[in-house]
């Protein structure tokens, strides 16, 4: 079983669709993290779980709504998106302090039509 | 504001030959991680190597090596001995707290 895993792989989505992706980390890590990768474009931090709470929004529109109900799982609820919002969405995992690596999953492709 | 730069789009490399991905970065923090990640086709982000702000040593892992040069504010990371497999997106990253930020990654392609 694999450190990081996202669900799903692949997913297309109407504007008007609510659909969520999930991560869970089998880690023991206490900070969870969504990243958004766009083409030719950096990877993008989105959010920052610690611990549950989330510590990092980085000034991401509101139709992308974060739930962390444990260390272990994080989820990203999508509502009324944009077709400009189609990306790899990775997840990724590490302890909450220092300097370590971070863990990602594998990545969710996100199409929006 | 912390920024990591990576000033090659893309690199070409002969299979079995050494080649060196750059890596700058921009921080006021003491302490702070550098790491290279690696991205296959398949996206998966894959650790290759981790550089602490504090260890005295370059890293090496396997094939990998950073050449960490602190006063120059440089990462770079250099792969020996090429494979085919090497083929990918490459990422400098730096942490720094909680957060990871990315530079612009760097396409490797090895030719057979």
């Amino acid at each position: 079983e694999t450190g990081v895993t996202q669900t799903p792989r692949h997913l297309v989505m109407g504007m008007t669709n609510k659909k969520s992706l999930k991560c869970e980390q089998h880690l023991g890590h206490n900070a969870m993290y969504w990243y958004k990768q766009s083409a030719k474009k950096p990877l993008e931090l989105m959010f920052v779980y610690n611990f549950k709470e989330q510590t990092e929004n980085n000034s991401v529109p509101s139709r992308f709504s974060p739930e962390c109900p444990n260390s272990s799982h994080l989820f990203l609820h999508l509502h009324t998106l944009q077709p400009e919002d189609s990306a790899l969405y990775l997840c990724a995992s590490s302890q909450a302090s220092g300097t370590g690596e971070l863990f990602f999953g594998e990545g969710s492709r996100l199409t929006v039509l | 504001a912390q920024k990591i730069t990576q000033t090659q789009p893309g690199m070409f490399v002969q299979e079995k030959e050494a080649v060196t991905l750059d890596c700058t970065y921009d921080t006021s923090d003491p302490s702070y991680g550098l790491f290279w990640y690696k991205q296959p086709s398949s996206g998966e982000m894959i650790f290759l190597i981790y550089q602490g702000s504090y260890d005295q040593q370059n890293a090496t892992e396997g094939r990998y090596s950073l050449n960490f040069q602190k006063a120059r504010k440089s990462a770079n990371l250099v792969i020996s001995a090429s494979q085919l497999g090497d083929s990918a997106m490459y990422f400098c990253a730096m942490r720094y707290g909680n957060k990871l930020v990315f530079g612009a990654g760097t396409i490797l392609r090895v030719k057979s």
